[in-house]
């Protein structure tokens, strides 16, 4: 079994500050995990993905995310917010390399960036 | 590489009708297509796996006579939801894997929003 918790539903930065989005992770085997964006009535982006090599990510626009094994987490970051960052943001969990087969989502978490 | 595309991108209809949505793979062959169906302000559920030449495997809870999936070749999955109720209105994905092997990345469509009346 697995699951994914974001443990926020929203988050709002200024521009040209730091964004943390967080993410911890339930799964019985050794998993991939992802982070998806979507933007208003778009479909899901991938900005980055874990699957068993480095453990920080580097991912497009500047995202990057850190995979914690000890602390089942897998936050994603970037270092100084964009307007055009505002979207939904969904961690992903799968139990397989690449995750070619069921995806778990999390409840995403809505990034707001103010001027 | 790797686009996904659904047709339409909005839909609205009578209550009683049935919708047919489309997702092609433009640029690569997808065995395996996904369904995910996605309410507002919440986060995606998978409605069913789509392959190529067989019956899709539909998740526990959804319908299969409700929507039907139709994986007629390697670059085409059809939605069909039949007999749409309001109750059916949402954002409907769709993602193609990018290979034959459980370890390729899934791809994403644009969505398409329904709307029963």
């Amino acid at each position: 079994a697995q699951s994914v918790t974001q443990l926020d539903s929203h988050v709002s930065v200024s521009e040209g500050t730091p964004v943390l989005l967080r993410c911890n992770y339930s799964s019985s085997y050794s998993p991939s995990l992802f982070w998806y964006v979507q933007h208003p009535n778009k479909g899901l982006q991938l900005l980055l993905k874990y699957t068993s090599a480095a453990t920080l990510v580097k991912g497009i626009n500047g995202f990057e995310a850190e995979f914690k094994k000890s602390e089942t987490s897998f936050h994603l970051t970037k270092p100084s917010a964009h307007m055009s960052d505002a979207a939904e943001y969904f961690c992903v969990v799968s139990p397989f390399t690449g995750g070619g087969n069921k995806l778990t989502f999390g409840t995403g978490t809505q990034l707001k960036v103010e001027l | 590489g790797a686009v996904v595309s659904q047709h339409p991108s909005r839909v609205i209809c009578k209550s009683g009708t049935s919708v047919k949505i489309e997702c092609r793979s433009l640029d690569f062959q997808a065995t395996t297509m996904f369904w995910y169906r996605q309410f507002p302000k919440k986060s995606l559920m998978l409605m069913a796996t789509s392959n190529e030449g067989s019956k899709a495997t539909y998740e526990q809870g959804v319908e299969k006579d409700k929507f039907l999936i139709n994986h007629a070749s390697l670059t085409l999955s059809t939605l069909t939801v039949t007999s749409a109720h309001p109750e059916d209105s949402s954002f409907y994905i769709c993602s193609a894997r990018g290979g034959e092997s459980f370890t390729d990345t899934q791809y994403f469509g644009p969505g398409t929003r329904l709307t029963v009346l």
